[in-house]
């Protein structure tokens, strides 16, 4: 049974650039969330996705942004990128009827 | 405001020595609590969780940790620790908002196993 998998495992950006990242939840998992690691820190929130809409947000600009597909996938955007985007972005799901989250691997964003 | 904090950001540990690491949340009602496990480089696992009932909760690799609503604490343990126990561990609280649930973690405490 595959886990949530996550594309790519890294990357780098050039500030002012955008970027997509993407993430296929476990299966049977209808609800997806993204979070931002900065090295050093714990995941801070960024924003879920249930039936295609995003159902929370967290203290993020709306230079984040986010996309559910009818397969439950997901993708986080992130446009003009600055220094302080360079982090492990996690996406995370779970089914709608239970509380416990499966973590991917991450994505590995650098900006430079 | 809802918050989790973990008050020692380095522990080291001789193998085969206890293990407990601490976990202090702040929120109103009953708490939904978690013990993640990340390796470097890795996406975090879940070691354990706890919702409601019996307040001491087990988990994967050998691992327990007693939720205590007195003292606003969720402590993780292992009675003997492993030299693969080295990772960070992450304590979070899930918020629930309308039906939807976010996880709150706390900085993390990086574990260090000496041989």
């Amino acid at each position: 049974d595959a886990g949530v998998t996550q594309s790519p495992t890294h990357l780098i950006k050039t500030r002012g650039q955008q970027v997509t990242l993407r993430c296929s939840p476990k299966s049977g998992h209808d609800t997806v969330s993204w979070y931002q690691q900065a090295l050093g820190q714990g995941p801070q929130f960024i924003f879920q996705y249930y039936e295609e809409e995003e159902r929370q947000r967290g203290n993020f600009p709306d230079r984040f942004s986010g996309h559910q597909f009818p397969n439950y996938s997901s993708e986080l955007n992130v446009n003009a990128l600055l220094l302080g985007d360079s982090a492990l972005y996690l996406c995370a799901s779970r089914n709608r009827e239970t509380l416990g989250y499966t973590f991917g691997s991450g994505t590995r964003l650098t900006v430079v | 405001a809802q918050s989790v904090t973990q008050p020692d950001i380095h522990i080291t540990v001789s193998e085969g020595a206890s293990l407990e690491l601490r976990c202090n949340y702040s929120y109103g009602a009953t708490p939904y609590l978690f013990w993640y496990v990340q390796s470097p480089g890795q996406g975090l696992q879940l070691l354990l969780k706890y919702f409601s009932g019996d307040t001491l909760v087990q988990g994967i690799k050998g691992f327990e940790a007693e939720f205590k609503r007195s003292q606003s604490s969720f402590n993780l343990r292992k009675p003997s620790v492993h030299w693969s126990d080295a990772a960070e561990y992450f304590c979070a609280v899930a918020l629930f908002s309308g039906g939807y649930n976010k996880l709150i973690f706390g900085a993390g405490t990086r574990l260090a196993v000496h041989p």
